[in-house]
């Protein structure tokens, strides 16, 4: 089964900052990763698809980069609403399997 | 308006069974292959199960398979998860999500919480 490294676990920034999530896979899985959004209490919520690809009514500061092995999520600039947990998720092969999480909390 | 709205969690106790229930509305069903994802309290996503559109083909994690079935109901637009045999590291919320083109796990319902305790 395919393992996915995310790191760091926890990050702590401000409001205005610029952050960087990565997945790592334990072999390649093409572009067939998905990063998620999740706040204490709700269910996740999809932001990136396709490694790189912007989900409907997600806001233009998030991104997501990468092929293969290595991936990244990128927030350009921190908003109040952006503090949560957020998962990578790979489906290139089953089962899917999601990072551990990186919490991403107010300094 | 796309949604997915899950049922049937509770308390049982180890040994018990359980069926949850997923029911979509706001899409064609019958087009989607659907999962079930879990979350112990204050842990991570942890995939469980999927079935395939016309419901012919499902897949499970190790750690459910043999105790779980995975079943949908395409003219009554609801996903089933059949739990029997449940232990206590079976205790989590337990989502639904319609996977779409590209990979995508989109929506997710609200989830269903399923504690099993003595």
């Amino acid at each position: 089964a395919i393992q996915m490294t995310q790191s760091p676990s926890s990050l702590s920034a401000s409001v205005g900052d610029r952050v960087t999530i990565t997945c790592r896979a334990s072999q390649g899985i093409r572009n067939d990763l998905g990063w998620y959004q999740q706040k204490p209490g709700k269910a996740p919520k999809l932001l990136i698809y396709a490694a790189s690809s912007l989900q409907s009514g997600v806001p233009s500061r998030f991104s997501g980069s990468g092929s293969g092995t290595d991936f990244t999520l990128t927030i350009s600039s921190l908003q109040p609403e952006d503090f949560a947990t957020y998962y990578c998720l790979q489906d290139y092969n089953y089962p899917p399997a999601f990072g551990q999480g990186t919490k991403l909390e107010i300094k | 308006e796309v949604q997915l709205v899950e049922s049937g969690g509770g308390l049982v106790q180890p040994g018990g069974s359980l069926r949850l229930s997923c029911a979509a509305s706001g899409f064609t069903f019958s087009s989607y292959w659907m999962h079930w994802v879990r979350q112990a309290p204050g842990k991570g996503l942890v995939w469980v199960s999927r079935i395939n559109s016309d419901g012919s083909s499902t897949s499970y994690a190790d750690s459910v398979k043999g105790r779980f079935t995975i079943s949908r109901d395409n003219a009554k637009n609801t996903l089933y998860l059949q739990m029997n045999s449940l232990r206590a590291e079976d205790t989590a919320v337990y989502y639904c999500a319609r996977r779409g083109a590209w990979g995508r796990f989109d929506p997710w319902g609200q989830g269903t919480l399923v504690t099993v305790s003595s």
